[in-house]
């Protein structure tokens, strides 16, 4: 089961607005990473932050992570109805023989209105 | 650089058919990643290489399903036989591991859409 969560589960709003999504996970992290989909296609890398890494920024996208919550979140500032699509968190985990095992949340639906 | 490739898009198969599909990683990458993607399980790791050898495979689903990479630029996942069930959307990914031991940004193929009727 996935043990990456995302919240909310969808999210509606006007363009323009901020979106905030939030990811929590369990055990400890080398990195964790967003990623986008959009309906019908594959995943597309958005931004990675580092488990020494407190908030990372790029364009209008503003990545914070607390690991001492265990958790991170997603900002897309002024949005626009381009950015209607799912977003995934993705972390990499420390696995059995020094390897790493990826997990991804069930991702929130991000819906911008015109 | 073409990404990642995938194929078939799209197959449609009959229950007991076996079914190959193919990926074909970013050349340089060295790890590849194979998921399934479903409305009612999300997204789920299969399975995944690291130069070509098989380091996690406790996502895949059933003895019906095997994964191999012969070489750095070539993977197929078969199932066999096929079920209704399978039926999903099948992503490949690829990636690099840094220097640090430390995966990177994952690039995703278009998938294949598997319907098994």
């Amino acid at each position: 089961s996935q043990q990456g969560e995302e919240d909310p589960q969808a999210l509606s709003i006007q363009e323009g607005e901020n979106a905030t999504m939030n990811c929590s996970y369990k055990t400890s992290i080398n990195n964790l990473q967003w990623y986008r989909q959009n309906s019908g296609r594959g995943l597309v890398h958005l931004i990675l932050i580092r488990s020494n890494e407190r908030e990372k920024h790029s364009g209008r996208l503003r990545v914070t992570l607390d690991t001492s919550k265990k958790s991170s979140s997603l900002l897309i500032t002024a949005s626009r109805a381009a950015d209607t699509a799912s977003y995934f968190c993705a972390s990499f985990r420390p696995y059995q023989g020094g390897s790493e095992k990826l997990v991804f949340g069930k991702g929130t639906k991000l819906t911008v209105n015109p | 650089d073409a990404g990642v490739i995938q194929s078939p898009r799209h197959e449609v198969t009959e229950m007991g058919q076996e079914v190959t599909l193919r990926c074909k990683p970013i050349s340089g990458h060295n790890s590849l990643f194979w998921y399934r993607q479903t409305m009612m399980r999300g997204l789920e790791l299969l399975i995944y290489f690291n130069n070509n050898v098989p380091i996690d495979d406790s996502g895949m689903p059933e003895d019906r399903f095997s994964a191999k990479m012969p070489n750095a630029s070539f993977s197929t996942l078969k199932i066999q036989p096929s079920e209704p069930r399978d039926s999903a959307v099948y992503f490949c990914a690829s990636s690099d591991v840094g220097a640090s031991g430390v995966y990177n940004e994952q690039f995703f193929g278009p998938g294949t859409r598997l319907t098994v009727l």
